[in-house]
């Protein structure tokens, strides 16, 4: 079945701890996106990727990592989290990027900061 | 920066038809988006228009473009319970997308 797989779907962290949400993807799509969700904003990128080793800052880049070594994986990394990271997170890709925009997404993390 | 807008919640009696409106901001968009969230998942892909048409039917779906007032919208016809969702209309803006906030559709037996 083709998918996006995030994990993990759920966390509860503390300031300061680094933490890693990961993404993989099984449809071979060169593109890769981060997005955050939060009510009344809308999604907002946070970086993406065009492929392997390729990776560009999307809208809301700060505090946040990233990297993609292999086709199928795109981690978001957050070095030291603080409580306004705390959001929906989805994970996204596609092959046809931009001309059709059909982005295919992950079920979402939500990740609470304290 | 390119901005979309949209009205955050719209609630209708199911069979009615609703109608989600999305203006933009950018006179170049070629294609724009309609997706759906359902509770709990991610969003999907509903339908898309290219920017050189006016109209695009699909079923119970219709997307209209208005380029000259920059406003979209979708309409659902004989709107269901399981439409229920959060639609987001999306502009795809030099190798982006840029998302509106996204309307909640409530539908009421």
């Amino acid at each position: 079945e083709a998918q996006v797989t995030q994990n993990p779907r759920y966390l509860i962290t503390v300031t300061g701890k680094k933490l890693t949400v990961t993404c993989s993807q099984n449809m071979n799509h060169e593109y890769m996106s981060w997005y955050r969700q939060d009510p009344g904003l809308g999604l907002r990128q946070i970086y993406y990727s065009m492929n392997v080793e390729v990776t560009d800052k999307g809208d809301v880049p700060e505090g946040y990592k990233v990297s993609r070594k292999e086709k199928r994986n795109f981690p978001l990394i957050l070095e030291s989290p603080s409580p306004n990271q705390t959001s929906l997170y989805f994970c996204a890709s596609s092959s046809n990027y931009p001309n059709t925009g059909e982005l295919f997404f992950g079920e979402g993390s939500r990740l609470t900061v304290l | 920066g390119e901005d979309v807008e949209q009205s955050l919640f719209l609630s209708v009696r199911e069979g009615d038809s609703s109608v989600i409106n999305c203006t933009y901001t950018d006179s170049s968009s070629t294609y724009l988006y309609w997706y759906k969230q359902e509770p709990g998942a991610g969003l999907q892909l509903l339908t898309y228009i290219f920017s050189n048409m006016d109209m695009k039917q699909d079923q119970r779906l219709t997307v209209l473009l208005n380029k000259k007032d920059k406003h979209l919208s979708l309409r659902i016809a004989d709107t269901q319970t399981g439409d229920s969702a959060i639609y987001f209309c999306a502009d795809a803006q030099g190798g982006k997308l840029i998302f509106g906030q996204g309307t909640e559709l409530s539908v009421k037996p």
